[in-house]
């Protein structure tokens, strides 16, 4: 599995667009990136998965170069409730099963 | 729909004693995931079964051990407790058969052994 590297934290304020990047140089053909967030003693949740370009849903935005070796996830206008661990994942969860590693994330603090 | 359901939410063990932890997926799922999550490792991967087998596994002793059931239910066991399980351990549930597969997490049990 490919390995991730992310900024250990972020501050932002409300209101902010907040993009937090994860390099992943050695990201393999049939990988997925998959972002993920989590509050304290709460299970991580899913925010977002992409394979290129761009993807966005109702919370964020993924972007993805060309060359995959990295991307941002883009949260608009972050509010306090924004605050949390986000991680960057990367994998194939196709072959050898669900076998997920998380990284150390990013700790993203959000200041009114 | 349902969540993915852990039982119990929080326990308290003795060094030595054992432990079984319950994960309940969603329904339809077929894959369950365990990790162990403490403030100095971080999220660490365990095992994950899909269909009754265990499919892959993390870098943790054989103390830890688990099983899963026709229902997809899964069970986790530490033996032997030591002081440095204490953690929140968490479950995740996925269809597990998929290219693009979104996993949900539970809310986690949280061992403290003394």
């Amino acid at each position: 599995l490919a390995k991730t590297t992310q900024p250990i934290s972020m501050d932002s304020y409300e209101g902010q667009e907040v993009n937090i990047t994860c390099s992943h140089n050695n990201i393999a053909t049939n990988d997925y990136i998959t972002w993920y967030q989590q509050f304290p003693s709460q299970g991580p949740r899913f925010i977002i998965q992409g394979y290129k370009t761009k993807v966005t849903n109702e919370v964020a935005s993924l972007f993805i170069p060309a060359d995959r070796k990295s991307s941002t996830l883009s949260l608009p206008r972050v509010s306090l409730s924004d605050t949390a661990v986000y991680y960057c994942l990367v994998g194939d969860y196709r072959t050898g099963g669900f076998k997920t590693i998380f990284g150390a994330g990013t700790r993203l603090f959000v200041k009114a | 729909k349902a969540g993915v359901t852990q039982t119990p939410r929080y326990l308290i063990k003795t060094r030595g004693q054992q432990v079984t932890l319950s994960c309940s997926p969603i329904s339809g799922h077929r894959s369950v995931s365990w990790y162990q999550q403490t403030p100095g490792q971080g999220l660490q991967f365990l095992f994950e079964y899909f269909s009754e087998t265990q499919r892959n596994k993390g870098n943790f002793p054989g103390r830890f051990s688990g099983r899963q059931f026709s229902n997809s239910r899964s069970e986790m066991n530490v033996s032997t407790l030591e002081l440095g399980d204490s953690a929140l351990y968490l479950c995740a549930s996925s269809l597990g058969d998929q290219m693009n597969t979104e996993a949900f997490f539970g809310q986690g049990t949280r061992l403290t052994v003394v």
